[in-house]
């Protein structure tokens, strides 16, 4: 069975710097995708940035990046130039095979200090 | 575009009182709709997922149901409310090859 690991409950980066969040995961499928989700305090469920396993190539997204390790099966993201309204819980999910349920990493809390 | 839409966004139920949270999508058709559940400060925890009209399955056993009378229709349903149901609900899209676009999400209280 798929899981998906966040080994960092919380984090805290300082306002302006740079900041990884890490997320393992375990598959025997071959194409698959990755997302990292964003739930402010709102609790809103905001989608930051996916990637597609076939896809040698990190996605980005202005200040969001991905370091997609296929073959170490690890997907952290990188927030660079951290800004207050980054301050939310990030959850690393997975979807893949013939099952488009997502699976959920248990979450990390990222602190953003002014 | 594909939208979603889910109310109200707080609830507050007394013990043993029926419960109904609604979910509707615009921009598609035969959607593949999920409701989960998520605690304080923890992740999200799969609850029904419908893979269209009258289709539902059930992850988790519990005091809940769930209903798909519409194709963009999911509703949430209980006929008593235990003080354990309390927490954020969340409706989501599944987008194939995108991802899940998710409701703004009901906070339900259970007093």
């Amino acid at each position: 069975a798929q899981t998906v690991t966040q080994s960092q409950p919380e984090m805290s980066v300082q306002e302006a710097e740079t900041v990884t969040l890490s997320c393992t995961y375990d598959t025997s499928e071959s194409d698959y995708y990755l997302f990292w989700y964003k739930q402010p305090p709102s609790r809103q469920m905001i989608l930051v940035i996916r990637q597609e396993a076939y896809k040698q190539q990190n996605a980005t997204e202005n200040r969001f990046s991905v370091n997609f390790q296929k073959a170490a099966k690890s997907f952290s993201l990188k927030i660079s130039d951290s800004q207050l309204g980054d301050a939310a819980m990030y959850f690393c999910a997975y979807m893949g095979g013939s099952n488009y349920q997502l699976i959920w990493g248990a979450g990390t809390k990222l602190i953003i200090k002014p | 575009s594909q939208t979603i839409h889910q109310w109200p966004a707080t609830l507050v139920q007394p013990v043993g009182s029926p419960l109904s949270l609604e979910c509707t999508v615009e921009g598609t058709s035969n959607p593949n709709l999920y409701w989960y559940r998520q605690a304080a400060g923890r992740g999200l925890q799969l609850l029904f997922y419908s893979v269209g009209i009258g289709q539902i399955s059930s992850e988790v056993p519990q005091n809940l149901s769930a209903s798909r009378p519409q194709d963009r229709q999911f509703i949430l349903s209980s006929k008593k409310l235990l003080l354990s149901d309390s927490g954020f609900y969340l409706c989501a899209l599944e987008q194939p090859n995108y991802g899940y676009t998710f409701g703004s999400g009901t906070r339900l209280t259970v007093v």
